[in-house]
């Protein structure tokens, strides 16, 4: 089976622009997390989507959003991009997490913001 | 909801030393506990985790956890450690049986010495 896979991996924007950031689960996999992960706050969880529906939200503003599609794919968005928002942006696809079951995480996307 | 410390964010270790990367977590419900992996410029791998039975969960790469529910830790350790063992090392739990996201701690950096 092919691995979660995320693209891209590289991403330059600057403040005030946004972006949109894309996750393709493993094939089967329902549950697609996200998290940030930063030196000084370490992975920091965004959000968890089961079968299109929003299951789970972290603590972050309203500039972040996400959906997830039929097919399981996932992207996230973030409007209005500040300084602080640079990050690797990891995802995490599962078949379900309720059953203890691993998260197989993506390589992630790494967004600078200038 | 539960919480995660990892007490370290660093340990340095000299190679074929021991080692111990220290967890401990609080929840009011019944838990899962994971350890992932995170090798340089890479995402997540699942290292091993506990979902019931047995407190003592290996991985297939020499290292091991032990949950211990009175001390409420899940602290990972291997006897002898290689230089390809560097790596960031985070702890995770989750509540039994229910759909609440999965906490991550901070993490742990294992510096590998000469």
């Amino acid at each position: 089976k092919a691995g979660v896979t995320q693209t891209p991996r590289y991403l330059i924007k600057t403040r005030g622009q946004q972006v949109t950031l894309s996750c393709s689960p493993i094939s089967g996999h329902r549950s697609v997390s996200w998290y940030q992960q930063t030196p000084g706050q370490g992975l920091q969880f965004l959000f968890e989507y089961f079968s299109e529906t929003q299951r789970n939200k972290g603590n972050f503003p309203g500039r972040f959003s996400g959906r997830q599609f039929s097919n399981s794919r996932s992207e996230m968005n973030v409007s209005t991009l500040e300084l602080g928002d640079s990050a690797l942006y990891l995802c995490a696809s599962s078949t379900d997490r309720v059953l203890g079951n691993e998260q197989f995480f993506g390589p992630g996307t790494r967004l600078t913001v200038l | 909801a539960q919480s995660v410390t990892q007490l370290d964010s660093q340990v340095p270790v000299f190679e074929e030393a021991p080692v111990e990367l220290r967890c401990n977590y609080s929840s009011s419900v019944s838990v899962y506990l994971f350890w992932y992996v995170q090798y340089p410029n890479q995402g997540l791998q699942l290292l091993l985790k506990y979902l019931s039975g047995s407190t003592l969960v290996e991985s297939i790469n020499g290292f091991e956890a032990e949950f211990n529910k009175s001390q409420t830790s899940f602290h990972l350790r291997k006897p002898s450690v290689h230089i390809s063992d560097t790596a960031e090392y985070f702890c995770a739990v989750s509540a039994v049986n229910r759909d609440d996201k999965i906490i991550f701690g901070k993490g742990t950096r294992l510096h590998i010495l000469p």
